[in-house]
Protein backbone atom coordinates (compact mmCIF):
# COMPACT_ATOMS: atom_id res chain seq x y z
CA UNK A 1 0.00 0.00 0.00
CA UNK A 2 0.91 3.73 -0.75
CA UNK A 3 2.12 5.26 2.43
CA UNK A 4 4.55 8.44 3.69
CA UNK A 5 5.46 8.42 7.14
CA UNK A 6 6.46 11.56 9.46
CA UNK A 7 8.20 9.67 12.36
CA UNK A 8 8.54 12.31 14.25
CA UNK A 9 5.19 14.51 15.52
CA UNK A 10 7.22 17.47 16.93
CA UNK A 11 10.83 18.47 16.58
CA UNK A 12 12.31 21.27 18.80
CA UNK A 13 15.78 22.56 17.58
CA UNK A 14 17.50 25.44 19.21
CA UNK A 15 17.82 29.00 16.67
CA UNK A 16 20.77 29.10 14.53
CA UNK A 17 20.97 24.89 14.56
CA UNK A 18 20.50 22.79 11.74
CA UNK A 19 17.42 21.35 11.41
CA UNK A 20 15.75 17.90 9.69
CA UNK A 21 12.49 17.07 9.39
CA UNK A 22 12.11 12.88 8.48
CA UNK A 23 10.00 11.62 5.57
CA UNK A 24 9.66 8.34 4.06
CA UNK A 25 7.65 6.89 1.52
CA UNK A 26 6.47 3.46 0.01
CA UNK A 27 4.86 3.21 -3.15
CA UNK A 28 5.20 1.21 -6.09
CA UNK A 29 7.07 2.79 -8.45
CA UNK A 30 8.71 6.02 -8.49
CA UNK A 31 7.91 8.95 -6.56
CA UNK A 32 6.86 12.65 -7.24
CA UNK A 33 8.02 13.50 -3.37
CA UNK A 34 6.65 17.17 -2.30
CA UNK A 35 7.10 19.47 0.90
CA UNK A 36 4.85 21.85 2.16
CA UNK A 37 4.36 24.33 5.80
CA UNK A 38 1.46 25.65 7.05
CA UNK A 39 1.95 28.52 9.97
CA UNK A 40 -0.85 29.20 12.05
CA UNK A 41 -4.27 29.85 10.84
CA UNK A 42 -3.29 29.71 7.37
CA UNK A 43 -3.50 27.06 4.35
CA UNK A 44 -0.52 25.12 3.48
CA UNK A 45 2.70 27.02 1.17
CA UNK A 46 4.70 24.56 -1.02
CA UNK A 47 8.29 24.38 -0.63
CA UNK A 48 9.92 22.38 -2.83
CA UNK A 49 9.34 19.08 -5.11
CA UNK A 50 11.46 16.12 -6.54
CA UNK A 51 10.40 15.03 -9.83
CA UNK A 52 13.84 14.02 -11.55
CA UNK A 53 17.39 14.60 -11.73
CA UNK A 54 19.36 15.87 -8.98
CA UNK A 55 18.79 14.20 -5.72
CA UNK A 56 19.64 17.28 -3.74
CA UNK A 57 17.01 19.83 -4.24
CA UNK A 58 16.80 23.17 -2.96
CA UNK A 59 13.29 25.42 -2.16
CA UNK A 60 11.75 28.38 -0.32
CA UNK A 61 13.10 29.82 2.80
CA UNK A 62 16.45 27.85 2.85
CA UNK A 63 15.05 24.75 3.24
CA UNK A 64 16.52 21.65 1.24
CA UNK A 65 15.59 17.96 0.73
CA UNK A 66 17.43 15.33 -0.38
CA UNK A 67 15.75 12.53 -2.27
CA UNK A 68 17.41 8.84 -1.46
CA UNK A 69 16.18 6.08 -3.53
CA UNK A 70 17.61 2.99 -1.68
CA UNK A 71 16.02 4.64 1.55
CA UNK A 72 12.83 5.59 0.24
CA UNK A 73 13.02 8.86 2.40
CA UNK A 74 12.82 12.62 1.39
CA UNK A 75 13.97 14.53 4.99
CA UNK A 76 14.06 17.99 4.62
CA UNK A 77 16.85 19.89 6.21
CA UNK A 78 17.70 23.72 6.54
CA UNK A 79 21.60 24.74 7.85
CA UNK A 80 20.52 27.30 10.46
CA UNK A 81 16.89 27.24 12.57
CA UNK A 82 14.74 30.50 12.65
CA UNK A 83 12.39 30.50 15.26
CA UNK A 84 10.06 32.11 11.70
CA UNK A 85 10.55 28.21 10.99
CA UNK A 86 8.25 27.75 13.59
CA UNK A 87 5.22 25.41 11.97
CA UNK A 88 3.56 22.13 10.53
CA UNK A 89 5.39 20.82 7.94
CA UNK A 90 3.85 18.47 5.42
CA UNK A 91 5.95 15.49 3.27
CA UNK A 92 3.40 14.45 0.24
CA UNK A 93 4.12 11.86 -2.71
CA UNK A 94 2.68 10.63 -5.92
CA UNK A 95 3.64 7.17 -7.34
CA UNK A 96 4.40 8.20 -11.36
CA UNK A 97 3.57 4.42 -12.19
CA UNK A 98 -0.08 3.65 -13.33
CA UNK A 99 -2.62 5.87 -13.42
CA UNK A 100 -3.34 6.67 -10.20
CA UNK A 101 -2.76 10.32 -9.64
CA UNK A 102 -3.59 10.67 -5.68
CA UNK A 103 -1.62 12.35 -3.43
CA UNK A 104 -0.72 10.51 -0.41
CA UNK A 105 0.30 13.13 2.41
CA UNK A 106 2.15 12.36 5.63
CA UNK A 107 0.53 13.20 9.17
CA UNK A 108 2.66 16.44 9.52
CA UNK A 109 5.62 17.48 11.87
CA UNK A 110 5.31 20.28 14.04
CA UNK A 111 8.71 22.01 14.09
CA UNK A 112 9.30 24.37 17.32
CA UNK A 113 12.58 26.24 16.59
CA UNK A 114 13.73 28.26 20.69
CA UNK A 115 14.89 31.35 20.62
CA UNK B 1 1.61 34.67 -2.47
CA UNK B 2 -0.94 32.46 -4.24
CA UNK B 3 -3.73 33.59 -6.20
CA UNK B 4 -6.18 31.69 -4.42
CA UNK B 5 -8.84 32.84 -2.66
CA UNK B 6 -11.33 31.34 0.23
CA UNK B 7 -13.89 33.22 1.77
CA UNK B 8 -15.36 32.96 4.54
CA UNK B 9 -12.09 32.67 6.41
CA UNK B 10 -14.48 31.49 9.93
CA UNK B 11 -18.04 30.86 10.07
CA UNK B 12 -19.77 30.20 13.28
CA UNK B 13 -23.35 28.56 12.72
CA UNK B 14 -25.70 26.87 14.21
CA UNK B 15 -26.83 23.14 13.35
CA UNK B 16 -29.06 22.95 10.40
CA UNK B 17 -28.14 25.80 8.67
CA UNK B 18 -27.10 25.89 4.73
CA UNK B 19 -23.14 26.93 4.38
CA UNK B 20 -21.83 27.42 1.19
CA UNK B 21 -17.25 27.73 1.31
CA UNK B 22 -16.57 29.80 -1.37
CA UNK B 23 -13.07 29.33 -3.44
CA UNK B 24 -11.59 31.31 -6.57
CA UNK B 25 -8.27 31.16 -8.20
CA UNK B 26 -7.38 33.75 -10.56
CA UNK B 27 -4.50 31.32 -11.93
CA UNK B 28 -6.51 29.44 -14.65
CA UNK B 29 -5.59 26.08 -13.04
CA UNK B 30 -7.83 23.31 -14.08
CA UNK B 31 -6.97 21.08 -11.07
CA UNK B 32 -8.71 22.11 -8.06
CA UNK B 33 -8.98 20.25 -4.70
CA UNK B 34 -11.21 20.65 -1.22
CA UNK B 35 -9.26 19.39 1.90
CA UNK B 36 -10.76 18.64 5.33
CA UNK B 37 -7.99 19.36 7.91
CA UNK B 38 -8.45 17.30 11.36
CA UNK B 39 -7.60 19.51 14.64
CA UNK B 40 -4.99 17.43 14.76
CA UNK B 41 -3.39 17.97 11.33
CA UNK B 42 -4.16 15.29 9.28
CA UNK B 43 -5.15 16.03 5.47
CA UNK B 44 -8.34 14.51 3.88
CA UNK B 45 -8.89 15.02 0.38
CA UNK B 46 -13.04 15.57 0.52
CA UNK B 47 -13.81 16.08 -3.67
CA UNK B 48 -11.78 17.08 -6.45
CA UNK B 49 -12.20 18.92 -10.00
CA UNK B 50 -10.31 18.26 -13.43
CA UNK B 51 -12.32 21.24 -15.22
CA UNK B 52 -15.51 22.22 -15.58
CA UNK B 53 -18.47 20.30 -15.03
CA UNK B 54 -16.06 17.56 -13.34
CA UNK B 55 -16.62 16.86 -9.90
CA UNK B 56 -15.05 13.74 -8.36
CA UNK B 57 -15.51 12.63 -4.36
CA UNK B 58 -11.88 12.16 -2.28
CA UNK B 59 -10.94 9.38 0.24
CA UNK B 60 -12.98 10.65 2.78
CA UNK B 61 -16.78 10.64 2.75
CA UNK B 62 -18.50 13.94 2.97
CA UNK B 63 -21.84 14.88 2.96
CA UNK B 64 -21.08 18.15 1.36
CA UNK B 65 -21.28 18.55 -2.92
CA UNK B 66 -18.79 20.74 -4.69
CA UNK B 67 -19.80 22.47 -8.35
CA UNK B 68 -17.45 23.83 -11.17
CA UNK B 69 -19.50 25.73 -13.44
CA UNK B 70 -16.57 27.89 -13.78
CA UNK B 71 -12.96 27.47 -13.68
CA UNK B 72 -12.21 29.88 -11.27
CA UNK B 73 -14.64 29.12 -8.93
CA UNK B 74 -14.97 25.43 -6.90
CA UNK B 75 -17.55 26.28 -3.81
CA UNK B 76 -18.38 23.77 -1.05
CA UNK B 77 -21.96 23.26 0.08
CA UNK B 78 -23.48 22.14 3.11
CA UNK B 79 -26.71 21.34 2.86
CA UNK B 80 -27.75 20.79 6.77
CA UNK B 81 -24.44 21.78 8.85
CA UNK B 82 -24.07 19.03 12.44
CA UNK B 83 -21.10 19.46 14.62
CA UNK B 84 -19.18 16.66 13.47
CA UNK B 85 -18.93 18.92 9.90
CA UNK B 86 -16.67 21.40 12.37
CA UNK B 87 -13.70 20.83 10.90
CA UNK B 88 -10.78 23.34 8.75
CA UNK B 89 -11.38 23.50 5.03
CA UNK B 90 -8.72 23.90 2.45
CA UNK B 91 -9.18 24.54 -1.24
CA UNK B 92 -6.42 24.21 -3.24
CA UNK B 93 -5.42 24.32 -7.33
CA UNK B 94 -2.98 22.91 -9.04
CA UNK B 95 -1.55 23.30 -12.96
CA UNK B 96 -1.13 19.58 -13.18
CA UNK B 97 -1.85 16.55 -11.11
CA UNK B 98 1.37 14.34 -11.52
CA UNK B 99 4.20 16.95 -10.91
CA UNK B 100 2.59 20.44 -10.55
CA UNK B 101 2.52 21.70 -6.65
CA UNK B 102 -0.89 22.56 -5.24
CA UNK B 103 -1.84 26.13 -4.44
CA UNK B 104 -3.55 26.63 -1.37
CA UNK B 105 -6.23 29.44 0.37
CA UNK B 106 -5.71 30.43 3.35
CA UNK B 107 -8.37 28.02 4.55
CA UNK B 108 -11.95 28.21 6.12
CA UNK B 109 -12.44 27.65 9.93
CA UNK B 110 -16.05 26.36 10.30
CA UNK B 111 -17.77 25.61 13.60
CA UNK B 112 -21.18 24.22 13.52
CA UNK B 113 -22.29 24.38 17.22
Amino acid sequence: AQSVAQPEDQVNVAEGNPLTVKCTYSVSGNPYLFWYVQYPNRGLQFLLKYITGDNLVKGSYGFEAEFNKSQTSFHLKKPSALVSDSALYFCAVRDRSGNNRKLIWGLGTSLAVNP
Amino acid sequence: EADIYQTPRYLVIGTGKKITLECSQTMGHDKMYWYQQDPGMELHLIHYSYGVNSTEKGDLSSESTVSRIRTEHFPLTLESARPSHTSQYLCASSENDWTGELFFGEGSRLTVL
